[in-house]
Parts: structure tokens; sequence; C-alpha cells
């Protein structure tokens, strides 16, 4: 257990609806990241977020956003929801705003299936 | 465009066997390079490599990077059923603060 929490573990939902994911970082971890897996793309990170504020971006679409509030926790709001938006999203935290000096601690993952 | 690529993608051995694991990597500016092994849940930390020709160990797991080649190698020795796992290689890169994945490499260890 690394310390990560992820809710809803499962989603299932149909296509142009609007979707929350959330996480909760491990005690004290100030960094939040988002990434998404799926079968063909394999692990993309989405965007980062160290102490509220956004700290990196990666490939997130403009109908995904996210952000992390001031009990650190993290919401990464997913819209229009299209079927190739089907995958496993997860959740990093790590303690300090860059990854190279502390490892991220993954959660569990949020499984979005779009039908 | 930033890259990262394995190989193999799908690796079946015997239990006992010797196992390199490949990552090269195209990145404007490069931070370091991780290696992760996934089973069938999240992703968990392996090592972290930023300087050339420094080996990390852990256990039966090594790694080594070359930044003038830009690559890496996994090294996992006396395999077990349980390094049955995909392991990713990421590289992290300074310009944006990204960090870019590779693709994966599948390894099934039989009895």
């Amino acid at each position: 257990d690394s310390g990560v929490t992820q809710t809803p573990k499962h989603l299932i939902t149909a296509t142009g609806q609007r979707v929350t994911l959330r996480c909760s970082p491990r005690s004290g971890d100030l960094s939040v990241y988002w990434y998404q897996q799926s079968l063909d793309q394999g692990l993309q990170f989405l965007i980062q977020y160290y102490n509220g504020e956004e700290r990196a971006k990666g490939n997130i679409l403009e109908r995904f956003s996210a952000q992390q509030f001031p009990d650190l926790h993290s919401e990464l709001n997913l819209s229009s929801l299209e079927l190739g938006d089907s995958a496993l999203y997860f959740c990093a935290s790590s303690a300090r705003a860059f990854s190279s000096y502390n490892e991220q601690f993954f959660g569990p993952g949020t499984r979005l299936t779009v039908l | 465009e930033d890259k990262v690529v394995q190989s193999p993608l799908s690796l079946v051995v015997h239990e006992g066997d010797t196992v390199t694991l490949n990552c090269s990597y195209e990145v404007t500016n490069f931070r370091s390079l991780l290696w992760y092994k996934q089973e069938k849940k999240a992703p968990t930390f392996l090592f972290m490599l930023t300087s050339s020709g420094i080996e990390k160990k852990s256990g039966r797991l090594s790694s080594i990077l070359d930044k003038k080649e830009l690559f890496s190698i996994l090294n996992i020795t006396a395999t077990q059923t349980g390094d049955s796992a995909v392991y990713l290689c990421a590289v992290e890169e300074t310009s944006y603060d990204k960090v870019i994945f590779g693709p994966g490499t599948s390894l099934s260890v039989i009895p």
C-alpha cells in the first residue's frame, strides 16, 4: 500500500458525460501527478500540481482539467467524454516539486470505461 | 519530439535465467531516468539514474545509465516467477518538467 488513495476504483459512464476522479496523496506529500494508461498509448503523464499550483503539463486534453485543493487532495475532471478516454487513471504523489529528488508513489488507479 | 523506446516489448524466460531490458531515449533536456515495475496494479519505483556509469543495485536487480549513448539497461539475475511484470522506463526532462514513459517490457517468468 503506497499511501495514495484514489476514488472511485471503477467508473462506467456514457459518451458526452463528465466525471471527476479524486486523489489523496501520502501524508506530507505536496506534489500530485496524474497519469493516463491505455492499452494503445501506454502510461502518459497528464499534469502535476505542487502545493496547490500547477507545476507541469503533459499530454492533457483541453477537455480535461485538474486542481489541487488546500488540503492537498486533487481532482481530475474529464468532460465531453469519448470512447477513447477509457483508460486507467493513476495519481501519484511525491514529497517535493521535482520528482528527481524523490520517488513518486502511485495510487491504485481509477478504471474509467466510456460506453 | 521526446520519446522513450523499450526493447524487447515482451519476453518469456525460465526461472533462474538472467534478463536484460533496454531503454533508449531522445529527450531535449534530460534530468533523470526512472525504472518502475508494474504488476496488476500501480507502478512501483525501482531505480532513479542521473549519472552515467554508476550502477544501482537492489537485490537481484541492477541498472546503469549511459548518457552519451542515451540508453539504460535493467538487469535481473536468477529470475523468479514473482519478477513477472511490466517494466516501465521513464525519462524526466527539465524544460517543462515532463515525465515521458516508454511502452514497457512485459516479462513472464515460467517455472
